[in-house]
């Protein structure tokens, strides 16, 4: 069965200071991994998708088979990024499985 | 678009009572399912359907009821509400070529007393 950790609960960084969210997978075929965001009082919305290679928002992410993680880095902190985020993994059968979530916040 | 929409948007609910949570979308997406967000236990996945007529109960399916009549709604049914079921609901819709790629409604609060 497919596991996606999140080990930080709580991330708390100063406004500039570099972020690094940690994400690690359990799966045995090849996983679609994602980073989902959730700001106070708004929707879920998607963020990051391996596949792309994109960066969103300042913030990249990489696949790392080999670790079996999907960190979320984002090389300087704004407030305006506080808030939860999750990390999910597609594993076939249409299924979505999510991390327990990192409530990242930024201090002034 | 409205997209993904969720009605209510908060229920106060008490022990053994039944209510149906809404659904609805107007991206003609194929896929859609239901999680349930707890503190501390992320989002879990309820039930889930890839399209009209086709259901199938995720990691956490007892206690709800779903069907899938019309490729726009979707609704969550409670059949008899138990305390444990307190928790926000959300309903989300894809797209089958892109599943995983999810558009989330605004979720609904329910409280089980």
């Amino acid at each position: 069965a497919q596991r996606v950790t999140q080990p930080e609960k709580l991330l708390s960084v100063f406004k500039g200071a570099p972020v690094e969210l940690k994400c690690n997978y359990s799966y045995s075929g090849s996983p679609e991994l994602f980073w989902y965001v959730q700001y106070s009082r708004q929707r879920l919305q998607l963020l990051l998708r391996h596949i792309s290679r994109e960066s969103i928002k300042g913030f990249t992410a990489d696949l790392n088979k080999g670790e079996t993680s999907f960190h979320l880095k984002k090389p300087f902190a704004q407030e305006e990024d506080s808030a939860m985020y999750y990390c999910a993994l597609g594993a076939g059968s249409y299924q979505l499985t999510f991390g327990k979530g990192t409530k990242l916040s930024v201090i002034p | 678009n409205a997209g993904v929409t969720q009605t209510p948007k908060f229920q106060v609910l008490k022990t053994g009572q039944s209510m149906t949570l809404q659904c609805a979308q107007d991206m003609n997406h194929e896929y859609m399912s239901w999680y349930r967000q707890d503190p501390g236990m992320g989002l879990r996945l309820i039930h889930y359907s890839v399209g009209a007529g086709i259901t199938d109960q995720g990691e956490v399916p007892n206690g709800y009821n779903v069907s899938r009549s019309t490729t726009e709604d979707f609704p969550l049914r409670l059949l008899s509400a138990a305390p444990s079921q307190t928790s926000v609901y959300f309903c989300a819709s894809s797209y089958q070529m892109a599943p995983y790629e999810q558009y989330f409604g605004p979720g609904t609060r329910l409280t089980v007393t």
